[in-house]
């Protein structure tokens, strides 16, 4: 099993263009989540979606928007992006059968908006 | 609102230096804590899960446990290769199941 996998791993942007961040788990889990990572801040929660076809937001939400394709694939966008956006994304998948479980994590996508 | 509280922030060890990490919490209701290992430039990786007051778990070098209030992650004659950052997250009470995570302490291992 693969796992977690997210594409691309680099991306650079200019302010204001669009890109999308593919994450896809073959775990046949429930729930999948969007993670930013910044210096100081720990994780915080983008958005996450409990199970396929429902999307809620997180902490961070602004900004992103999200999309549940099937179980296995959860994709975030971000429309225009902004140098405050310049972060490390991570996806997490858990099979959440009714509680709080393991979340297991993809390898992370490296951000530059200038 | 659940919050976790990670000490020390920095810790750094001479191998073979016996230590603790400390993850303090505060939620309605704990449904599981869970210990995660990050190394860097990449994702987290799970370690443990604890559910109850009482409960220890281990795995080689490193040893968890929790009390009602806190979890210590105890790592015991470390080797460099220990080297990471350690997040630790709480699993909420109430209808949510979203954890809330801690913002880890860095560990650096000196040979």
């Amino acid at each position: 099993n693969a796992g977690v996998t997210q594409t691309p791993k680099f991306q650079v942007l200019k302010t204001g263009q669009s890109m999308t961040l593919q994450c896809a788990q073959d775990m046949n889990h429930n729930s999948m989540y969007w993670y930013r990572q910044d210096p100081g801040m720990g994780l915080r929660l983008i958005y996450y979606s409990a199970s396929e076809g429902t999307t809620d937001k997180g902490e961070v939400p602004n900004g992103y928007n999200v999309s549940r394709l099937n179980k296995r694939e959860f994709s975030l966008r971000l429309e225009s992006a902004a140098p405050s956006q310049t972060s490390v994304y991570f996806c997490a998948s858990s099979e959440d059968k009714g509680r709080t479980d393991t979340q297991y994590f993809g390898p992370g996508t490296r951000l530059t908006v200038l | 609102e659940d919050q976790v509280t990670q000490s020390p922030e920095a810790l750094r060890l001479q191998e073979g230096e016996s230590s603790s990490l400390n993850c303090s919490y505060t939620v309605s209701g704990l449904r599981g804590l869970f210990w995660y290992r990050q190394d860097p430039g990449k994702g987290p990786e799970f370690l443990f899960t604890l559910y109850s007051a009482g409960e220890e778990k281990e795995k080689e070098r490193l040893k968890a446990t929790l009390t009602k209030k806190e979890s210590f992650l105890h790592i015991t004659a470390p080797k460099p290769e220990d080297s990471a950052t350690y997040l630790c997250a709480v699993g909420p009470g109430g209808g949510s199941y979203i954890p809330t995570f801690g913002r880890g302490t860095s560990l650096i291992v000196h040979p």
